[in-house]
């Protein structure tokens, strides 16, 4: 059954440093979304993307994030910046053009900010 | 007035119980309710989605939903320790436009 998939499990970066956070959607998906889980908390919209531009984004989404589909099948968040408040699970999600209401999820990348 | 609120448990049953989850919101543009399942540290599983009012039935599960009080459930029956893990309710306006989530109730299903 196809599935998300999400690189790297797990990312350890300092303060300040920017980090690249992948995902491989469901390949005929053409919704896709990133969504963020701080430890203990509610899982988080952050971004809507839809024919290679941002359909909609939370106030969590400031200038210190971006999202890209860079080829047919990779679909990217940067944070430019981090801090330590953006420690948390990061989840990539699609869903299908028929079905949109359909999200699946992704594994998750846990991001540590030291 | 938090838009989803769902009690976050524990809630541990005994192997064969019936399992009642529950989330209520508060903004009436909701159409669309999920329920996801997850696992410690694992991405959210979609269970089961409503349009709009009425109930849904899946195997062991049963999702309902009640717009005139703004309430939507997860029945699980014949619970097995296997369905342990915290269940997620989600909602949506709109078919594409972004979750909802609650916080998620954990459960245990103790053999």
């Amino acid at each position: 059954e196809p599935e998300v998939t999400q690189t790297p499990s797990h990312q350890v970066t300092q303060m300040g440093q920017e980090v690249i956070l992948r995902c491989v959607p469901i390949s005929n998906h053409l919704y896709f979304y990133w969504y963020r889980q701080i430890l203990g908390q509610k899982v988080e919209f952050l971004v809507s993307f839809y024919n290679n531009e941002i359909s909609e984004k939370s106030e969590i989404f400031d200038d210190q994030f971006s999202v890209e589909r860079p080829d047919g099948s990779n679909f990217t968040l940067k944070i430019r910046s981090t801090k330590l408040e953006d420690s948390a699970m990061y989840f990539c999600a699609s869903s299908p053009t028929d079905r949109a209401y359909e999200q699946y999820f992704g594994p998750g990348t846990r991001l540590t900010v030291t | 007035q938090k838009e989803v609120e769902q009690d976050p448990g524990p809630l541990s049953v005994p192997e064969g119980a019936i399992v009642s989850l529950n989330c209520t919101y508060s903004n009436s543009a909701f159409q669309y309710f999920m329920w996801y399942r997850q696992y410690s540290r694992k991405g959210p599983e979609l269970l089961m989605y409503t349009y709009s009012s009425g109930n849904k039935e899946d195997g062991r599960f049963t999702a309902q939903v009640d717009k005139s009080s703004k309430y939507i459930s997860l029945f699980i029956r014949d619970s097995q320790p296997s369905d342990s893990a915290t269940y997620l309710c989600a909602m949506s306006a709109y078919g594409n436009t972004p979750l909802v989530f609650g916080k998620g109730t954990r459960l245990s299903v103790i053999a």
